[in-house]
């Protein structure tokens, strides 16, 4: 089945460090790939996506580029701030015929950005 | 204001009381799903649905039931809960089969 690995976390930063989560993926098919993140206390929200091969998704300086070729879809962002603290989440949305609205995830990276 | 709004947010409950976690959106999504949230899980599906009185299992469904009785509500429902279903629930929807999911806020439930 679908699977997504996330780098471990946490993960923390000085203010203004380059940012890199690594994500890669198993699917079959040609899924559409996302970045979700979830700030304390709130539910997830759509960063960006990616929905076919060399598509590049990017949001609030946040960049990653779907690489099918390596089966990834790496964060990456030049700057952080302290307001990016948060928790990353890499998804993927299979091709397959039970994928209705569900979303396979991985485990989730802690950002911890300090001033 | 487009949301996706679950009740409740925490809720303490002891083995074997019945409780129903709500979800109601307003952007006449046809796909709803409920997820649970662990720690160094990510995010599992619980159940989904994909339209009005059509409802399916989706990676963790054991202890749970859904009904999907008007297109905008999508309760979760825990006949007998136990401890290990102690963990922060989302329920999220979409437009279509692959579109973006928007999520609740989350409901945070402990099972003693």
């Amino acid at each position: 089945g679908d699977s997504v690995t996330q780098m471990e976390g946490p993960v923390t930063l000085s203010e203004e460090a380059f940012l890199t989560i690594n994500c890669t993926y198993t699917a079959t098919g040609y899924p559409s790939l996302f970045w979700y993140v979830q700030y304390p206390g709130e539910g997830l929200q759509l960063l960006l996506k990616a929905t076919k091969a060399d598509d590049k998704g990017s949001n609030k300086g946040f960049e990653a580029t779907y690489r099918k070729e390596t089966t990834s879809f790496h964060l990456e962002k030049g700057s952080v701030q302290v307001s990016d603290s948060a928790v990353y989440f890499c998804a993927l949305s299979g091709s397959g015929g039970t994928s209705y609205g569900k979303l396979t995830f991985g485990q989730g990276t802690i950002l911890t950005v300090h001033p | 204001e487009a949301q996706v709004t679950q009740n409740p947010r925490y809720l303490i409950t002891v083995t074997g009381k019945k409780l129903t976690v709500t979800c109601s959106q307003n952007m006449n999504h046809e796909y709803m799903s409920w997820y649970r949230q662990d720690p160094g899980l990510g995010l599992r599906q619980i159940y989904y649905s994909m339209n009005v009185e059509v409802t399916d299992k989706g990676d963790v469904p054991e202890g749970y039931k859904v009904s999907r009785k008007e297109k905008r509500n999508f309760p979760l429902i825990l006949e007998s809960p136990s401890p290990n279903q102690t963990s922060l629930y989302f329920c999220a929807s979409s437009l279509g089969r692959r579109g973006e999911l928007f999520f609740g806020e989350g409901s945070r439930l402990t099972v003693l």
